[in-house]
Formats: C-alpha cells, structure tokens, sequence
C-alpha cells in the first residue's frame, strides 16, 4: 500500500519568503508527526496531530512555525518569513494510533538562501 | 529529561565482520523502544519494536534486544547493503507519542 508521502521533495527559498510543506499520512492513521533533521542536530520534533486537533505543540521553534491539519488526512506546515537556519529537511511521519509505530515519508530538503 | 544516546557515532566493518550499536536511554516509563534505518537522502524506515526488558527481534542479519537502561543492535556477518544510519528513539514522557531520537550511529561495510 501507499506509504507516507511529502511535497516537494525540494524546496529553495529566499530568506524572508513564506513555504508551505505538505504531508500525506498513510490512509486511515489518525496521528501524524512533523519533525526536523538538520546536520549536528538529529530528528527533533516539532508538532503532534491527533485527528485534527494538535495536543502537542512544544516542539515548534518559533511563531513562525505553524501546522494545520484537515479532514484526520493532509497536513500542512508553514514556515513564515523563512531564516537560513530554517534549512533542514522536513520529515512527517503517521500511525495508526497515538503511540503507535510511526511510518516516515521521505522528507522535504528546504534550503534558504 | 528524557535522553536517547547512541554509539558509537560511526562504524566501519569489513563485510562478513560482526557488530554491536548500542542506545542507552533515561525516560520515564518506558513506553517501547524504535530502532529505524535510514538510508541518505531517504526518511527513517522502520526495523523494531522492543517492549520489555528481556525481549529480542531479529530481520535478517539484524538482531534488537532490550535492557531496563538500553538496547543493543548486533548486526551478524554485515554486507555492503547494510551500510546506513541506524535510528534509536523513544516515545517522551509527555505520552504524546512524540520521539526522542539519538544521534544515529553510521554504519559504513566495505567488500
């Protein structure tokens, strides 16, 4: 079956610009996670989605950071007046329930310049 | 705090030469343990899931167990397709399901 998808695969912006990173959850899981990898860094978590509300969202780094959720399925995270260290990859993962094993996509590379 | 640590960082092995990764972790109640894969340029994909002290999964030439303060991957007579980084992570304690994910430990088998 489809797996967790994510688009684009890449994206260069201009410091200041506003992205938009779309998720495509697995069919039928109802949690999805957002989380970002950069070098030195790991995966840190970022936003938490059950159904299409989102009960954890400690791990945003700043107001410029935003995530929504429609429909249990899509997810969108937005990344306002972008910086350079905004550049990661953006990775979302879903599972079946909370605390389930979660399923990755392939990520989203966003490099600002 | 929760806290994943992994080592070693990076490990190169002849192909055929066994191996062990370790990840030791502080959480919580602990609520399973994940090792993932990840290949470059690629998202996480999923090996293991570990439950309770004493517990082992194996795939292949990999091979998961699990103690109440860490878990070790051993990998068996590795081949150059194995080469990769291997993931450990833990659900926090905020019972949210988030992951606290280790550094990874890259694994490079030459032929």
């Amino acid at each position: 079956g489809a797996g967790v998808s994510q688009s684009p695969s890449n994206k260069v912006t201009e410091k200041g610009k506003d992205v938009e990173l779309r998720c495509d959850p697995i069919s039928g899981h109802t949690a999805l996670y957002w989380y970002r990898q950069s070098l030195g860094q790991g995966l840190e978590f970022l936003i938490y989605f059950q159904g299409n509300s989102a009960p954890d969202k400690s791990g945003l780094p700043s107001d410029r950071f935003s995530a929504e959720r429609t429909g249990g399925s899509v997810s969108t995270l937005t990344i306002q007046r972008t910086q350079q260290e905004d550049s990661a990859v953006y990775l979302c993962a879903s599972s079946a329930w909370t605390r389930e094993t979660q399923y990755f996509g392939p990520g989203t590379r966003l490099l600002v310049l | 705090e929760d806290q994943v640590t992994q080592s070693p960082e990076a490990l190169r092995l002849q192909e055929g030469e066994s191996s062990s990764l370790n990840c030791s972790y502080t959480v919580s109640g602990l609520r399973g343990l994940f090792w993932y894969r990840q290949d470059p340029g690629k998202g996480p994909e999923f090996l293991f899931t570990l439950y309770s002290a004493g517990e082992e999964k194996e795939k292949e030439r990999l091979k998961a167990t699990l103690t109440k303060k860490e878990s070790f991957l051993h990998i068996t007579a590795p081949k150059p397709e194995d080469s990769a980084t291997y993931l450990c992570a833990v659900p926090g304690s905020s019972n949210t399901g988030k992951l606290i994910f280790g550094q990874g430990t890259t694994l490079q088998v030459k032929p």
